[in-house]
């Protein structure tokens, strides 16, 4: 099984912040990762796929990278709607969640 | 494009439920679907996946043998049989779609997602 392993767990910054949050993967899966965003009682939002390929209608702040075994997500100026949990997901070889990064306000 | 869960509750522990989704606003034979999970309190994770023809069915291996997967193509509606529940089940279920549109068996992300129904098992 393929383990994926997010970096923070907990992230605190303020509005206007670049923010960057990484994931690695216990293996490679070449660029079939995704980032989600996830707000309290929500269902999780695709923002990210194929690593680096916005989903369509989410704002352009939101940026991906990385491929093989390390990846990130940033936001390159923090919004306040963008405090929430991010998770990362491969698609490699079955599906794989990471544990979840809160962005809290500082 | 909408996905809606419905069958949560409340059940003790060693019986059963099953979970609905109901699909609209697009094409439900040509997509593959998933439901993945979340325990309270806790992160994502991907519980089972059937294909677009329901021909390929997959399970994380924590609800394996206990868990069916299936759709219901005149009903537009994805299921989610649970057999033998236990309290590390309690959780919001999701059902997602997945983005794959090849009508082929790939592994892909999920891009729909519903809003959840909530199981709670508690004796």
């Amino acid at each position: 099984d393929i383990q994926m392993t997010q970096s923070p767990s907990t992230l605190s910054a303020s509005v206007g912040d670049r923010v960057t949050i990484t994931c690695r993967a216990s293996q490679s899966i070449n660029t079939w990762l995704a980032w989600y965003q996830q707000k309290p009682g929500k269902a999780p939002k695709l923002l990210i796929y194929k690593a680096s390929s916005l989903e369509s209608g989410v704002p352009s702040r939101f940026s991906g990278g990385g491929s093989g075994t390390e990846f990130t997500l940033t936001i390159s100026s923090l919004q306040p709607d963008d405090f929430a949990t991010y998770y990362c997901q491969q698609y490699n070889s079955y599906w794989t969640f990471g544990q979840g990064t809160k962005v809290e306000i500082k | 494009v909408q996905l809606v869960e419905s069958g949560g509750g409340v059940v003790q522990p060693g019986r059963s439920l099953r979970l609905s989704c109901a699909a609209s606003g697009f094409t439900f034979n040509n997509y593959t679907f998933h439901w993945v999970r979340q325990a309270p309190g806790k992160g994502l994770e991907w519980v089972a996946v059937i294909s677009y023809d329901g021909a390929n069915k997959y399970y994380a291996g924590s609800v394996k043998g206990r868990f069916t997967i299936s759709r219901d193509t005149s009903k537009n509606t994805l299921y989610l049989r649970m057999n033998s529940l236990r309290t590390e089940d309690a959780a919001v279920y999701y059902c997602a779609r997945d983005a794959d549109t090849t009508m082929a068996w790939n592994y892909c992300y999920m891009d729909v997602w519903g809003k959840g129904t909530t199981v709670t098992v508690s004796s």
